[in-house]
């Protein structure tokens, strides 16, 4: 069974880091490009970050461009996204899915930038 | 970047109604749009690929389809458990781009 589960949210001040987590399993987390969606609470969908199988490419959106890293542990069928100088905006549900298909997504994680 | 206009933004619709549901590209996407389904406190859940591609365990009642650059999404004979707001994404090029979603509720 496939299944994304991520991990590493919260509450953190503005201008603060966070880094988000999502283990992969069931599947051959290396031949997959995966992707981090997010949705900020009441409002629709919003792509944020996508990495290549291998990692070797990596696209962002223009408001976390920057800020942001998509990184990848294929070893340990692991997902990252490092997100430093955090603001308001950022507050969101962000969801972990396959790139190239979207048939798979985590339960989400909450992250709130507040002071 | 790419636009997706998706309408209506509300649904109301009756159990056992047909509806259909819209998102017009601002350029050229193909067939790279896929339609989504979320629940209250859910994941997004993927209900159609390549604009006319039904996913694995969706119902039947659930099709796309496509005109020039409007696609659609239409369910048949609404039930309950459809109840939900829909969105689509077109993937065509960076970045991915959704639609504003289209809240589907009982009338």
């Amino acid at each position: 069974e496939v299944q994304l589960v991520e991990s590493g949210g919260g509450l953190v001040q503005p201008g603060r880091s966070m880094k988000l987590s999502c283990a992969a399993s069931g599947f051959t987390f290396s031949n997959y490009g995966m992707a981090w969606v997010r949705q900020a609470p009441t409002k629709g969908l919003e792509w944020v970050a996508t990495i290549s199988y291998d990692g070797s490419s990596t696209y962002y959106r223009d408001s976390v461009k920057g800020r942001f890293t998509i990184s990848r542990d294929n070893a340990k069928s692991t997902l990252y996204l490092q997100m430093n100088s955090l603001r308001s905006e950022d507050t969101a549900t962000y969801y972990c899915t396959r790139a190239g298909s979207s048939d798979y997504w985590g339960q989400g994680v909450m992250v709130t930038v507040s002071s | 970047d790419i636009q997706m206009t998706q309408s209506p933004s509300s649904l109301p619709a009756s159990l056992g109604d047909r509806v259909t549901i819209t998102c017009r590209a601002s350029q050229d996407i193909g067939n790279y749009l896929r339609w989504f389904q979320q629940k209250p406190g859910k994941s997004p859940r993927l209900m159609i690929y390549g604009a006319t591609n039904l996913a694995a365990g969706v119902p039947s009642r659930f099709s796309g389809s496509r005109s020039g650059s409007d696609y659609s999404l239409t369910i048949n004979s609404l039930e309950s458990e459809d109840m939900a707001i829909y969105y689509c994404l077109q993937h065509n090029e960076y970045p991915p781009t959704f639609g504003s979603g289209t809240k589907l509720e009982i009338k």
